[in-house]
């Protein structure tokens, strides 16, 4: 069965500081990955999402996260961050290869942006 | 409106006192899930559905039971809740899980289970 880990627990950062977090997962086949974000008190919402071709893909808000496969990685990036990125953010897995219909979600990392 | 409802959104309840908490889309969506969420924890797997009739556990499926009788709806039982199943719960769905992967959550149930 698939993994993700999560390095951070929690991120603290000033405004127009730039961002790394990272994800590793764990399965050696074909996988889906994804990164969700949270905002206080509300749902998860799809920030990106990488199936195949380019590994650098691009969502939304100027969020970005490339697939390294040889590190088992996807890490989401952003250059600048603003107060309004303060969120709880997933990695996810999904392994398509082993049938499965799990999406499997790291324990999050919190961003808290300072003004 | 695209949207997951569920209710209720909060609910404090006793140990052994059955309860459901509904799910329903309207977006005709095949894949269904329940996670819950606990701090340090993140999400995790309760049960899922790849369509009417056809359920699996995920990785937490202890204390739960779900049915899937119509596409729609996945409705979640608790039959003896216990303290250890406070959470939020969420219900998410998906047009079709492998092929786009993205989910849409609904907003959340809080429980508390004394």
């Amino acid at each position: 069965a698939q993994s993700v880990s999560q390095h951070n627990h929690h991120v603290i950062l000033s405004e127009a500081a730039s961002l790394e977090l990272g994800c590793n997962y764990s399965y050696g086949g074909t996988v889906n990955l994804f990164w969700y974000v949270q905002y206080p008190g509300q749902h998860l919402q799809l920030l990106l999402k990488y199936f195949s071709g380019d590994p650098l893909v691009k969502g939304i808000k100027g969020f970005e996260a490339e697939f390294i496969k040889s590190k088992f990685s996807f890490n989401l990036r952003k250059p600048s961050v603003q107060w309004s990125d303060t969120a709880e953010y997933f990695c996810a897995v999904n392994a398509p290869g082993a049938g499965s219909y799990q999406l499997t979600f790291g324990k999050g990392t919190k961003l808290s942006v300072i003004p | 409106e695209a949207q997951v409802t569920q209710n209720p959104r909060y609910l404090i309840t006793v140990t052994g006192k059955k309860l459901t908490v509904t799910c329903s889309q309207n977006m005709n969506h095949e894949y269904m899930s329940w996670y819950r969420q606990d701090p340090g924890l993140g999400l995790r797997q309760i049960y899922y559905s790849m369509n009417v009739e056809v359920t699996d556990k995920g990785d937490v499926p202890e204390g739960y039971k779900v049915s899937r009788k119509e596409k729609r709806n996945f409705p979640l039982i608790l039959e003896s809740p216990s303290p250890n199943q406070t959470s939020l719960y969420f219900c998410a769905s998906s047009l079709k899980l492998v092929s786009t992967g993205e989910l849409f959550f609904g907003e959340g149930s809080r429980l508390t289970v004394l």
